[in-house]
């Protein structure tokens, strides 16, 4: 069965200082995508990436960063130089390819204190 | 583009009330969500569709919750009697591509009170 694992329930950290989001997840298929989104103080839930279990490239995109790791089973985020306009809740998502189900983890919940 | 429009965007009713969410996704997406967010339990799916056919229900916690959607730019999720332990965040999401495959895009969300 699919799992996804934030242990990290809520993080505060200062602004300017980096921070790493963890996720971990569990699936018995090869064939997989992951996800992490944001949901701001709004509400709404924005999607912010998407991998596929073959391809285990960190990625970049301005402050934001994925580390991807297949043997730990883990999908971490990190936010460098970090602003308050990122305090948000932020989930990490699993979906089996074939299975349209993503599930989400339970979030975490970011703050950052000017 | 208009995005995923849900309405209400907030309901306080009594319990034992029917409660109807309404959800239009974006235009020309094959795949159609509900899901319900607390406290507790974090972001759960409840049912989702594909080219209007409902495809798994199993998130649906019991009879009293149904969903519908009748055409490509309507779904409803229906809650008849309500108790105070559905007061969550509903949230509708559409998505291009069969779920699985693509981003989902939220709608802003409708929360719902039982008293």
């Amino acid at each position: 069965a699919q799992k996804v694992t934030q242990a990290q329930t809520e993080i505060s950290v200062v602004e300017k200082e980096d921070v790493t989001l963890d996720c971990v997840y569990e699936t018995r298929d090869t064939t997989y995508y992951l996800f992490w989104y944001k949901q701001p103080p709004s509400g709404e839930l924005v999607f912010l990436i998407r991998r596929n279990s073959f391809d285990e490239q960190n990625e970049i995109s301005g402050r934001y960063s994925w580390n991807f790791q297949k043997s730990t089973s883990s999908f971490n985020f990190t936010i460098t130089a970090s602003q308050v306009v990122d305090s948000a809740v932020y989930f990490c998502a699993l979906s089996e390819v074939g299975d349209d189900k993503i599930i989400f983890g339970k979030g975490t919940r970011l703050h950052i204190l000017p | 583009d208009a995005g995923v429009i849900q309405s209400p965007r907030h309901e306080v009713t009594e319990m034992g009330q029917e409660v109807t969410l309404r959800c239009k996704p974006i235009s020309g997406h094959n795949s159609l969500f509900w899901y319900r967010q607390t406290m507790m339990r974090g972001l759960e799916l409840l049912i989702y569709f594909n080219n209007n056919v409902p495809i798994d229900d199993s998130g649906m916690p019991e009879d009293r919750f149904s969903a519908k959607m009748p055409n490509a730019s309507f779904s409803t999720l229906k809650i008849q009697p309500s108790e105070p332990r559905d007061s969550a965040v509903y949230f509708c999401a559409s998505s291009r591509d069969r779920g699985s495959t693509g981003e989902l895009f939220f709608g802003e969300g409708s929360r719902l009170t039982v008293l």
